[in-house]
């Protein structure tokens, strides 16, 4: 199975910083990466897909980068409603992994 | 607007089986695969089972393989989770996910239910 090594687990941000968090995959995923955000008691909602796609009707503060191995996924201000867990996800090849999450807190 | 409803959990004794249901609207449900995705309170996401469109195609996660089954009823638009022999490590929410084509390897996960909470104790 792929492992996917998410860090930080958490992040501690202010309202407006620009936040970073990185997935690494144990093998090669060329570009198939989902990165999801999950509010507290609800379902996950992807954010981006294939690394670097913006899912139709999410804000383009969201970003994500890279290929292979190592990816990036990025908030470029952020805002109240940040303020969650995300999740990055493999799909190269089943079964379909997950990285642990990384939970964001405001400062 | 598509819509997930998982249903069919609860409290159910160590050993025991349980059939989890996610009825879909809002697409056509015999396009696209659908996925089976848990998670412990608290805790992170763990994927269990795909099924393709036609049901030709399935597969599983270890810790499940051998003891839940993937099914889908595409008169129904419907896709069940069977769950047997079940084990205080399966509490969890289980949500069902939709894939984005027909295939198990194609992008999964772009819409999700809820969740239903299956609760394995004695």
């Amino acid at each position: 199975d792929i492992q996917m090594t998410q860090s930080p687990s958490s992040l501690s941000a202010s309202v407006g910083d620009r936040v970073t968090i990185t997935c690494q995959a144990s093998q090669d995923i060329d570009n198939y990466l989902n990165w999801f955000q999950q509010k507290r008691g609800k379902a996950p909602e992807l954010l981006i897909y294939d690394a670097s796609n913006l899912e139709t009707g999410v804000p383009s503060r969201f970003s994500g980068s890279g290929s292979g191995t190592d990816f990036t996924f990025t908030i470029s201000s952020l805002q109240p409603e940040d303020i969650t867990t995300y999740y990055c996800q493999q799909y190269d090849s089943l079964p379909y992994t997950f990285g642990q999450g990384t939970k964001l807190e405001i400062k | 607007e598509v819509q997930l409803v998982e249903s069919g959990g609860g409290l159910v004794q160590p050993g025991r089986s349980l059939t989890l249901s996610c009825a879909a609207s809002g697409f056509t449900f015999g396009d696209y695969a659908m996925h089976w995705v848990r998670q412990v309170p608290g805790k992170g996401l763990e994927w269990l089972s795909g099924i393709s469109w036609n049901s030709d195609d399935l597969d599983y996660a270890d810790s499940v393989k051998g003891r839940f089954t993937i099914s889908r009823d595409n008169a129904r638009n419907s896709v069940y989770l069977q769950m047997n022999s079940l084990r205080a490590e399966d509490t969890a929410f289980y949500h069902c996910a939709k894939g984005v084509s027909g295939g198990i390897a194609a992008r999964p996960g772009d819409s999700w239910g809820q969740g239903t909470l299956v609760t394995v104790s004695s």
